[in-house]
């Protein structure tokens, strides 16, 4: 099974900075690979798939990018409702495996 | 709007069995594959299953390969999982998630869950 690596697993960042995480899988996945945000208590919401294409009503400050083993989850600039979970997921083979997960907190 | 529904969940003894059910709406059911993910008590995400949009391929992780069945009635746009033989490391919220394609893939509509717990 692939396995995928975030980091770093916490983040503390002011709103209005630009928030950066990384997702590194254990063999190549080409672009298929896609990015979710949890907020507490809630359901994930997917952000990005196959690389960087926003999924549906997804605001452009999210932008996602990389290939193969390295991607990146940028926020341009941090609003207060993007304090939250991000976790990668891979569709490349089955089984479908998640990251661990980068928790982004306000500093 | 697409709405998934959980049940099923509760308390079950080591070595026992629950049957969850996913009520979806708000979509052409058949179309689209669905999966089962669950996340254990303050973790992350763990995909435990997927079925195709017809029902005839069916996928597990590892970890639950042999003891979980996941299917589908198109009919009544319902998703089950059959969980036998539970170990107390099942204990999760288990959640059902639509897939964007017909084939498991990603996922961009999920359920609120529905919380199993496993322990004596």
């Amino acid at each position: 099974e692939i396995v995928l690596t975030q980091s770093p697993a916490t983040l503390s960042l002011s709103p209005g900075e630009r928030a950066t995480l990384s997702c590194r899988a254990s063999q190549s996945v080409s672009s298929y690979l896609a990015w979710y945000q949890q907020m507490p208590g809630q359901a994930p919401r997917l952000l990005i798939y196959d690389a960087s294409n926003r999924a549906t009503g997804i605001p452009a400050r999210f932008s996602g990018s990389g290939s193969e083993t390295d991607f990146t989850l940028t926020i341009s600039s941090l609003e207060p409702e993007d304090f939250a979970v991000y976790y990668c997921q891979q569709r490349s083979s089955r089984p479908l495996t998640f990251g661990g997960g980068t928790k982004v907190e306000i500093k | 709007e697409v709405q998934l529904l959980e049940s099923g969940g509760g308390l079950v003894q080591p070595g026992g069995s629950l049957r969850l059910s996913c009520a979806a709406s708000g979509f052409t059911f058949s179309s689209y594959a669905m999966s089962w993910v669950r996340q254990a008590p303050g973790k992350g995400l763990e995909w435990v299953s997927g079925i195709s949009g017809g029902g005839a391929s069916t996928y597990y992780a590892d970890s639950v390969k042999g003891r979980f069945t996941i299917s589908r009635d198109n009919s009544k746009n319902t998703l089950y999982l059959q969980m036998n033989s539970l170990r107390a490391e099942d204990t999760a919220v288990y959640s059902c998630a639509k897939d964007r394609a017909v084939l498991p893939n990603n996922f961009d509509f999920w359920g609120q869950g529905t919380l199993v717990t496993v322990s004596s």
